[in-house]
């Protein structure tokens, strides 16, 4: 089974800061998920990527695999972002087996 | 549509209630899955549906039932339940269920076990 760590697991940072979010995993993937889950439950995909760099917004997610490291960064942080972020691969086994998830990283941005 | 719809969004169900959770989406999607989140942890996963059949129980106990009616509809049916059972319920869909697939998550159900 794929082992996800995930750092640091909690953040606190002031509105305008950069901010990264690591994630590591055990065994070689073929795409790594970064969710985003707000108080009251939902959880939204950010992004899905296998290989190099992605970018929406003010998020940008960057994986090597050689390494099975990725980051997340969100650049001009806004309150808004304050949210659970979790990284996610596929579970062992070749078939729809769902997600892996990290515990998550609670990010709270302060005004 | 690329919703995952969720009901009843909260739940409260004592002991001897026979309750259902209900998930819907019209994406086309083939795999469903069910989740379980307890306060502060990342999600486990429950069941998995492919194509309308159970491709996957992660060792949960009876008194989760899941059912899978049709290609746009899950339920899980509840009995019997404990407090220990409380907790958010996720469902979530993907394309076909291939590995590293978009999955699309609902909002979920908040349940609470008296």
């Amino acid at each position: 089974k794929n082992e996800v760590e995930q750092s640091p697991q909690n953040l606190t940072a002031q509105e305008g800061e950069f901010i990264t979010i690591n994630c590591s995993y055990s065994v070689g993937i073929s795409a790594l998920h970064w969710l985003q889950q707000h108080p009251g439950g939902g959880i939204v995909s950010l992004f899905m990527l296998s290989s190099g760099k992605k970018k929406h917004g003010r998020l940008i997610a960057t994986i090597n695999i050689q390494e099975k490291h990725s980051s997340l960064h969100i650049t001009a942080s806004h309150p808004r972002d304050s949210a659970v972020y979790i990284c996610a691969v596929p579970s062992s086994g070749g078939g729809a087996d769902g997600l892996t998830f990290g515990k998550g990283t609670h990010l709270i941005i302060q005004p | 549509d690329t919703e995952v719809t969720q009901t009843p969004k909260h739940l409260v169900m004592g002991m001897t209630n026979k309750k259902s959770l209900k998930c819907e989406q019209h994406m086309g999607h083939r795999a469903m899955y069910w989740y379980k989140q307890k306060a502060k942890k990342p999600p486990e996963l429950m069941f998995v549906y492919s194509y309308e059949k159970l491709s996957i129980n992660e060792s949960v106990p009876s008194r989760f039932s899941p059912e899978c009616p049709n290609s746009s509809l899950l339920n899980l049916h509840l009995h019997a339940l404990q407090p220990e059972d409380s907790a958010l319920y996720l469902c979530a869909s993907s394309q076909v269920g291939g590995r590293g697939e978009k999955l699309f998550f609902g909002s979920g159900t908040q349940l609470s076990v008296l």
